[in-house]
């Protein structure tokens, strides 16, 4: 079955460290997207891609960095310089620019 | 400005009776995408309904409908028939070219079903 696959489910992370949250996908889908979640509020954009070897600043960039080296991978580093990594990050994909999303099951990031 | 506004932080509704959930949203694009998704307690993101701007009839999927008043600027979904599993958080997200055609997602809706 195609679909999103985001590991691992449950990450803890000491105070300056950088950690890499995976996401691949089988969909064929262009593009590929990372949220974050905080506890009971709505999905902020951190970076997305449209194409391999290219992507963008959302809205929350900073203290985050991604690579798409391949179509069906796009992982996420929260590195030290994120001031308040723990959150809840899903990762998305799409056929392209006007499709809906398709989400993986989503990381929970702690940092202790 | 807040370009998805969800004024219900929280509704409960009995089961078996129809539930609206509120949406509003703000753009000037004369184009543009209005989608809800459903968030269980497990974390992932279920599509449930799709409005194209241009869409002159509401979406209907299954017990879903989405009411939707361009003029208004509003995208209420609704849910006939409850069920016990349609307690999740609810989501109104927009897609737009002057974003990017990114996601914008509004703060979501806390729904419980009450036997």
């Amino acid at each position: 079955d195609g679909g999103i696959t985001q590991s691992p489910k449950y990450l803890f992370r000491k105070e300056g460290q950088n950690v890499t949250l995976s996401c691949e996908q089988n969909l064929n889908h262009d593009a590929m997207y990372w949220y974050r979640q905080d506890p009971g509020q709505g999905l902020r954009l951190i970076y997305y891609s449209q194409i391999v070897n290219d992507f963008q600043k959302g809205d929350i960039a900073e203290g985050y960095s991604v690579s798409r080296e391949k179509k069906e991978s796009f992982p996420l580093t929260v590195t030290s310089a994120q001031k308040n990594p723990t959150a809840f990050y899903l990762c998305a994909s799409s056929p392209d620019l006007t499709g809906g999303y398709t989400f993986g099951s989503g990381t929970r990031l702690t940092v202790v | 400005a807040q370009k998805i506004t969800q004024t219900q932080p929280g509704m409960f509704v009995q089961e078996k009776e129809a539930v609206t959930l509120d949406c509003t949203y703000d753009t000037s694009d004369q184009s543009y995408g209005l989608f809800w998704y459903k968030q269980p307690s497990s974390g992932e993101m279920i599509f449930l309904i799709y409005q194209g701007s241009y869409d002159e009839q509401n979406a209907t999927e299954g017990r879903y409908s989405l009411n939707f008043q361009k003029a208004r600027k509003s995208a209420n979904l609704v849910i006939s028939a409850s069920q016990l599993g349609d307690s999740a958080m609810y989501f109104c997200a927009m897609r737009e070219r002057d974003y990017g055609q990114n996601f914008v997602f509004g703060p979501g809706t806390r729904l419980s079903v009450l036997p």
